[in-house]
C-alpha cells in the first residue's frame, strides 16, 4: 500500500539558511499535518491543511510557513534557521478532516542546523 | 488542551516477556493511535482505538473511554520490539494529535 512520502529525508543547513520540506500524502488523503520532534522528545504538532486551506495551527514559530498546493502536497518553509530548529520533521495525512480519522505518518526528515 | 500521559516511562524485558504500556487522558477522545517509533526514527502505526479492543499478532489494545486511558499489550516480546512506544490523542475539531512522553522499551536476548 502507498505511504506518506517525505523528501529529503536528511538535509543539513547552516544557521540562518533557508529549507523546504515536501509532503507527498497518501493518495486519496485531502488533510496533512505537520509534527516537528525534538531530540528526546514527543511529537509536537506544527500546522494542518484541509483541502489546501490551514485548518489548524500549533506551536509553529513565525519564521516557518507551510501550504498544501492543489494535488495536495505540502510543503514546510523554514526561514533564519536556528540552532533549535535541529529535529525530526514529520508529515502525516488522513481521509478527510472529521474527528475520528487516522493518521498515517511519514518516515520524517531529519534536519540538522550547524 | 488535552493532556496525554503514559507509563512507564522505561521498560527493559527479557525476550519471550510479557508486558503492559500504559496512556492516561485528561479528557474525552475522539481519536487515540498507538505508535511504534524504531530506532531509525520512523513512526509505525500500531492501533487507532478510541474505544475497545483490537488485536494485531502479538500485539492487542484496549481503551476505555469513560475512564480515560488506553493499554497497549505485547506478548512473547522479541528484540525488534525494542523502541519508544507513543499513545497521541485528539479531541477537537482538526483531528491534531497530542502526544505522551512515550514508554523506551528495551527488549534483551
Amino acid at each position: 500500500a502507498a505511504g506518506v512520502i517525505q523528501s529529503p529525508r536528511h538535509l543539513i543547513k547552516e544557521k540562518r539558511e533557508t529549507a523546504t520540506l515536501k509532503c507527498y500524502p497518501i493518495p486519496r488523503h485531502d488533510t496533512v499535518y505537520w509534527y516537528q520532534q525534538g531530540p528526546g522528545q514527543d511529537p509536537q504538532f506544527l500546522i494542518s491543511f484541509y483541502e489546501k486551506m490551514q485548518s489548524d495551527k500549533g506551536s509553529i514559530p513565525d519564521r516557518f510557513s507551510a501550504q498544501q498546493f492543489s494535488d495536495y502536497h505540502s510543503e514546510l518553509n523554514m526561514s533564519s534557521l536556528e540552532l533549535g530548529d535541529s529535529a525530526l520533521y514529520f508529515c502525516a495525512s488522513s481521509a478527510g478532516q472529521t474527528f475520528t480519522d487516522t493518521q498515517y505518518f511519514g518516515p520524517g526528515t531529519r534536519l540538522t542546523v550547524l | 488542551g488535552i493532556q496525554v500521559e503514559q507509563s512507564p516511562p522505561d521498560l527493559i524485558l527479557q525476550e519471550g516477556a510479557n508486558s503492559t504500556l500504559r496512556c492516561n487522558f485528561s479528557d474525552s477522545v475522539n481519536n487515540l493511535q498507538w505508535f511504534h517509533q524504531n530506532p531509525w526514527g520512523q513512526l509505525i502505526n500500531l492501533f487507532y482505538i478510541p474505544s475497545g479492543t483490537k488485536q494485531n499478532g502479538r500485539l492487542s489494545a484496549t481503551t476505555v473511554a469513560t475512564e480515560r486511558y488506553s493499554l497497549l499489550y505485547i506478548s512473547s516480546s522479541q528484540t525488534t520490539d525494542s523502541g519508544v512506544y507513543f499513545c497521541a490523542a485528539s479531541m477537537e475539531y482538526g483531528n491534531k494529535l497530542v502526544f505522551g512522553a512515550g514508554t523506551i522499551l528495551r527488549v534483551k536476548s
